[in-house]
């Protein structure tokens, strides 16, 4: 069963350094998500990719986050420096297309913790 | 702005007996819906979805939801829980016309008690 990849999947890092995230969807997919969520919170979008086009970036801090998906199959979301507050599972989803509704399928989430 | 609620954050249960999970929703348009679980340190999981049609859905593990548009709920049922379905559990919301953007409630944790 084709599945959304992450890695890695536990990151441990101090404020002010940087880290970048990678996610690969269920080939196939054109839209991509990326979420966070905070311990006791559900799932936050970051940010959206229609094929390698950003859609919705509204919520994504972009004074520190960037993501790119440059071929418009795989992703790399990268925080720069990274603070305290960043410490929360980043999820990655992907789905057939944007036009909905689609179910999103999640990869297993990278577990961030800054020290 | 959208909203869903979940108002029970924590669940617990005696193995064996029925379990409702309580989902409102807030929006203007026609909703779809979704309830995903999520055990420790995983990913989410899609346990059903409503698009449109019957508003009864069946997913997998045995449970089910019910839509009700008049009060704005989708409320997930299981007749008998078993103690592998302790995790939590989300409800998630998106809309006709929204880019297939999900918001997403802020879960219940289910105990489940042998």
């Amino acid at each position: 069963e084709a599945e959304v990849a992450q890695s890695p999947r536990y990151k441990i890092t101090e404020k002010s350094q940087a880290v970048a995230f990678w996610c690969d969807p269920i080939s196939g997919h054109a839209t991509l998500y990326w979420y966070r969520q905070i311990l006791g919170q559900g799932p936050e979008l970051l940010v959206q990719f229609q094929d390698e086009s950003v859609v919705d970036d509204s919520q994504l801090p972009k004074d520190r986050f960037s993501a790119e998906r440059l071929k418009g199959v795989d992703s790399t979301l990268k925080i720069q420096p990274a603070e305290l507050g960043d410490s929360a599972m980043y999820l990655c989803a992907s789905s057939l297309a944007a036009g909905g509704p689609y179910e999103q399928f999640f990869g297993p989430g990278t577990r961030l913790t800054v020290l | 702005a959208q909203s869903v609620t979940q108002p029970d954050i924590h669940i617990t249960v005696s193995e064996g007996a029925s379990l409702e999970l309580r989902c409102n929703y807030s929006y203007g348009a026609t909703p779809y819906l979704f309830w995903y679980v999520q055990s420790p340190g995983q990913g989410l999981q899609l346990l059903l979805k409503y698009f449109s049609g019957d508003t009864l859905v069946q997913g997998i593990k045995g449970f089910e939801a019910e839509f009700k548009r008049s009060q704005s709920s989708f409320n997930l049922r299981k007749p008998s829980v078993h103690w592998s379905d302790a995790a939590e559990y989300f409800c998630a919301v998106g809309f006709t016309g929204g880019g297939n953007k999900l918001t997403f409630g802020t879960g219940t944790q289910l105990k489940v008690e042998l």
